[in-house]
Formats: C-alpha cells, structure tokens, sequence
C-alpha cells in the first residue's frame, strides 16, 4: 500500500539555520503530496502541496519540490525562526492522507 | 469563512463507555475524514464520509462508526471505550474532485479523548 516515510528527529537548531526534513514515499500512480504543520496542543496546518511531479509547493519561507525519480518531497527552509518550533508531518493523498511520523523541530534564540 | 470546527475539545471516559464527537466542515466543502493521533505519532485514517455515505474506510474495528448529515456535518462514535482509544481525533473536510487524491483536506483543532 501507499507509505511515507520520514526523517526521524527530534531536530535542534539555531535561529537562521538552514533546516532540511527529509520525506520519500511509496505509492502507485502519483498522488498528491502534502506538508502539515502542527504546533503544540493544535491540529493540523496545511503547510504546502505539490500535485505533479517537478511542482514545487511553497508557504512561509518553507518548500518541497515533488520529485518523481527519487519518489521524495524533502521540505527546506533557509532560514528559521523560533516561531517555527513545532512538529511536521509529511503526507501523501490517495483519497485519504497517509503521514509520516512526524519530526519535531525545536528552534532555539 | 468559519473553518473546520469540532466539539467538545476534550472528553474524559471511562472504560467501556460510548462516546460522539463532532464535526462541522468548512464552508463550501462536501467530504468529511476522520484520524485518530495517539501521543507522539502521525495521524491515522479512521474513514471518511461523503455524499452521507462512507466511501472508504481504515483499519479500525467496527466500534468506530460515523455518520454525515445533509448539511455535511459529521459525528464519530465509538462505542466500548478501551484505554488505547485516548487519543487526539481529528476532522478534516474537503471538496470532492474528480481525480483520486487531488483535493485538500483541512484539519479542525481536533478533540482530545482520554479513557481512564
């Protein structure tokens, strides 16, 4: 079946950091991919998508570009903040969202 | 634009006890998904509700069942509560389209079982 898997953390960086999660998945067909967002005690924010292969999903400073021949959707930010401490889950949409499981960023002053 | 709501935002049982949670898509959307985030996981997919119907389901016991209402609102029950029930449950809504995978769920704050 469809799967995602994820880059293990926790992750700690400084403020201004350059931060890379790695995803890659295993799915038949192309299925749209997904990065949510979910800060502490909160639900799931959509952060980016990608529909196709080469499309590159941005938001906030944060992208992914949907690769086809290394079946991966890492997310990279160029410069975080603390206000980007939260966890992140990558997820790909085959009518219903398989996640990875998740990487906890912590982003320290 | 109200977005995806969900009550009550915490719920406390006991073993064995039955419980309904509740969703409210956000405006305009047409299909309702339900997951289940234990502590420390990524969320998994309980099922998901369209056209008042369940068109696909995950790997739950029948305990977990659902339904959806005219105006797409959706409740989840589960009934004979076990402690490996506590959990984060979360709602999503989205418009249908016609390919597979291609439209976008947005998730509600979520409402946080615990069995005692």
């Amino acid at each position: 079946g469809n799967s995602v898997t994820q880059m293990e953390g926790p992750v700690t960086l400084s403020e201004e950091a350059f931060l890379t999660i790695n995803c890659t998945y295993t799915a038949t067909g192309y299925p749209s991919l997904f990065w949510y967002v979910q800060y502490p005690g909160e639900g799931l924010q959509l952060l980016l998508k990608a529909t196709k292969a080469d499309d590159k999903g941005s938001n906030k400073g944060f992208e992914a570009t949907y690769r086809k021949e290394t079946t991966s959707f890492h997310l990279e930010k160029g410069s975080v903040q603390v206000s980007d401490s939260a966890v992140y889950f990558c997820a790909l949409n085959d009518y219903k969202l398989s996640f990875g499981a998740g990487t906890t960023v912590t982003v320290r002053a | 634009d109200a977005g995806v709501t969900q009550s009550p935002t915490h719920l406390i049982k006991t073993r064995g006890q039955q419980v309904t949670l509740r969703c409210s898509p956000k405006s305009g959307h047409d299909t309702v998904s339900w997951y289940q985030q234990a502590l420390g996981q990524g969320p998994q997919f309980i099922f998901q509700y369209y056209e008042e119907e369940e068109r696909q389901r995950g790997n739950f016991p029948d305990r977990f069942s659902g339904h959806q209402f005219p105006n797409y609102s959706s409740e989840l029950n589960v009934n004979a509560l076990l402690l490996g029930d506590s959990a984060l449950y979360l709602c999503a809504s989205s418009l249908a389209s016609g390919g597979a995978g291609e439209e976008t769920q947005y998730f509600g704050p979520g409402t946080r079982l615990l069995v005692l």
